[in-house]
């Protein structure tokens, strides 16, 4: 199956910096989504992705959909406690209707 | 609204036993899928399906089956459960095309003995 690198692999961080974390792809993909997922709970939609180009921001979350479509990019900003989680990206191509997932970004923000 | 509802949340197995797992969504949605989750692998697809009565393979379809007899349930089946299928079950579901989001459940956290 297609596979999805994202990094870093997991993060510490003092509560207030900045994160940013990507994922890349060996072939182009037409949407990208970004998930949070909380323990014991199931991925939660953060933002979609559908142009080339596209910068989208949800609050203190922003991401991009990479020029070359085969990456993209999220950051959060002034990070607090609860952004404690996982964050996967996944990716959708021009064949079938899946969507291929990312190995998760595990996130732990230090009060 | 409830959104996607996995039934059972946990459930142990002996190696050959089998057993549903149950995934119902109040969204009118077309689009379902069953996922596993296994540490480091991140998400890898099951089965799916476009619509009421109509089912798909996906990334790891061997040893499990699907059924979509109403549009608001996919059913995910196995039927002699080996200790590989250890593992967290999530369904999801997505509206009118594959290139829309998808939301998930809390998912099924599966262990076979």
């Amino acid at each position: 199956g297609q596979q999805l690198n994202q990094s870093p692999q997991s993060m510490f961080i003092q509560e207030g910096e900045d994160v940013s974390m990507n994922c890349t792809s060996s072939s182009i993909f037409n949407t990208w989504l970004w998930y949070k997922q909380d323990p014991g709970e199931g991925p939660v939609l953060l933002i979609a992705l559908y142009k080339a180009g596209e910068l989208t921001s949800n609050g203190r979350l922003t991401a991009q959909f990479g020029i070359t479509r085969k990456d993209s990019f999220l950051n959060i900003s002034a990070s607090i406690p609860s952004d404690v989680g996982i964050y996967f990206c996944a990716g959708q191509g021009n064949t079938g209707n899946q969507f291929y997932f990312g190995t998760g970004t595990s996130l732990t923000v230090i009060p | 609204n409830a959104g996607v509802t996995q039934t059972p949340k946990f459930r142990v197995l002996k190696t050959g036993q089998s057993m549903t797992l149950l995934c119902a969504q109040d969204m009118n949605h077309e689009y379902m899928y069953w996922y596993r989750q296994d540490p480091g692998m991140g998400l890898r697809l099951i089965h799916y399906s476009v619509g009421e009565g109509t089912t798909a393979k996906g990334e790891v379809p061997d040893g499990y089956n699907v059924s979509r007899l109403k549009k608001q349930n996919f059913l995910l089946g196995l039927e002699s459960a080996a200790p590989s299928q250890t593992s967290v079950y999530f369904c999801a579901s997505s509206y009118l095309s594959s290139d829309q989001p998808q939301h998930f459940g809390d998912g099924t956290r599966l262990s076979i003995l």
